[in-house]
């Protein structure tokens, strides 16, 4: 049973580019959450998508939106990149209350 | 607002040794309380979890106690072994709620020597 999948692994965009991720939900699991980690740090909470639906969103920028499709996987997109943004993204899949799964995450480097 | 606090922010133990990683929240609402594993290049991976009914929990050589008074709980990493080496996070959430996000800790980055 293939867990979170995530893609691309890594990615380097410039300044003022848009970039979009993608995450493919554990089987079984209908909830993606998006988090950011830099580099150090806890991950931070960006957004949680649920029948299709942004269901709450973290302090984060407009520039950071989301998609939930009918089979669950998900899409971050970040418009308008800033050197700031350059962190390890971590989508995370769920069922209900419990039993979080992290993909491996995609490393986004802005130059 | 950081409502999970977490310390130390690293730590250096002996094969065998116990390294302790402590956690503070403030938020009371907070009803699930999970502890993270992450390596170098992976996504964090669940370790073990606590409910604040119960003030200790055990699975294998983890263990989590919980002070729900003092909004604190730690883990304890028993006969830690070199692959024990990684980065630990607390976490916290509020798990009845709908959109339950995770808050987590700053990590603890965690050495065991041979």
């Amino acid at each position: 049973d293939a867990g979170v999948t995530q893609s691309p692994t890594h990615l380097i965009k410039t300044r003022g580019q848009q970039v979009t991720l993608r995450c493919s939900p554990k089987s079984g699991h209908d909830t993606v959450s998006w988090y950011q980690q830099a580099l150090g740090q806890g991950p931070q909470f960006i957004f949680q998508y649920y029948e299709e639906e942004e269901r709450q969103r973290g302090n984060f920028p407009d520039r950071f939106s989301g998609h939930q499709f009918p089979n669950y996987s998900s899409e971050l997109n970040v418009n308008a990149l800033l050197l700031g943004d350059s962190a390890l993204y971590l989508c995370a899949s769920h069922r209900e209350s419990y039993g979080y799964t992290f993909g491996s995450g995609t490393r986004l480097t802005v130059v | 607002q950081q409502q999970v606090k977490q310390s130390p922010q690293s730590l250096i133990v002996q094969k065998g040794g116990i390294p302790i990683i402590n956690c503070a929240y403030e938020n009371t609402a907070f009803d699930y309380f999970p502890w993270y594993q992450q390596f170098p290049g992976k996504g964090p991976a669940l370790l073990i979890a606590i409910r604040p009914d119960v003030s200790e929990k055990k699975e294998g050589r983890f263990t989590i106690s919980f002070n729900k008074s003092a909004k604190q709980f730690s883990l304890h990493i028993m006969d830690s072994q070199p692959g024990d080496s990684a980065t630990y996070f607390c976490a916290a959430s509020r798990a009845q709620a709908a959109g339950n996000k995770l808050t987590f800790g700053g990590g603890t980055r965690v050495l065991v020597k041979p």
